[in-house]
């Protein structure tokens, strides 16, 4: 099991906004890193730092903490944001690290 | 633009030990840097093992920890990752994942931001 709750499955009218949730007692001293994997290839970093996008992401992603709950949220989403996406979090003790359990999002 | 490609068996015998590799280009592995592998089973989740930091120290999913070592080959700028004991739920893709520091205002945030292309291993005899 994971120490860090997210819903199994989300959908998306396309061009409609989107949030995929991610809870977990450790985010409250940490932060999240959010993960988009499409069927058959690696992860690719989308957020850090729970609301900083890499370089090269679009910016209809973004990420914002309060409490224990992280949340990516896709503005607009397109066909090809249907993916996999998965946070990503130290565990309580700060020492290790731990992957949520991952959202099958579904861009209708 | 550092790059990691993972090489190793695509299948080991149950009760075996699974031994990948993670090829560095592009960088160093004694680069200020933390060395990750990560797995994932067929149709679930990603799980992560471990990882390295560029002067030995290692940290390991406590799931796994009795079974699993990560270290370093700097002759052939590689890390690795041994599993003991496996069974058929150690049949995965394993991945290999560079965690980098970001400095935002100051503040230090770690993400894998770089990662091998995956190689898949099935237990199975």
């Amino acid at each position: 099991s994971s120490d860090l709750t997210q819903d199994p499955a989300v959908s998306v009218a396309l061009g409609q906004t989107v949030t995929i949730t991610c809870q977990g007692d450790s985010l409250r001293p940490y932060y999240a890193d959010w993960y988009q994997q499409k069927p058959g290839q690696a992860p690719v970093l989308v957020i850090y730092g729970s609301d900083n996008r890499p370089a090269g992401i679009p910016d209809r992603f973004s990420g914002s903490i309060s409490g224990d709950t992280a949340s990516l949220t896709i503005t607009e989403a397109q066909a090809e944001d249907e993916a996999d996406y998965y946070c990503y979090s130290r565990d309580i003790s700060g020492d290790l690290w731990v992957f949520g359990g991952g959202t099958q999002l579904t861009v209708l | 633009q550092l790059q990691l490609q993972e090489s190793g068996p695509g299948l080991v015998e149950p009760s075996g030990t699974l031994s990948l590799g993670c090829a560095v280009s592009g960088g160093s592995i004694s680069d200020s840097t933390w060395w990750t592998w990560v797995r994932q089973p067929p149709g679930k989740g990603l799980e992560w093992i471990g990882q390295i930091w560029h002067s030995g120290r290692t940290d390991y999913n406590p799931s796994l920890k009795s079974r699993v070592t990560i270290s370093l080959d700097r002759s052939k700028n590689q890390f690795s990752l041994s599993l003991t004991s496996v069974t058929a739920a150690d049949t995965a893709v394993y991945y290999c994942a560079r965690l980098s520091a970001y400095n935002e205002a100051d503040q230090y945030f770690y993400a894998l931001d770089v990662w091998g292309q995956g190689t898949p291993v099935t237990v199975s005899s």
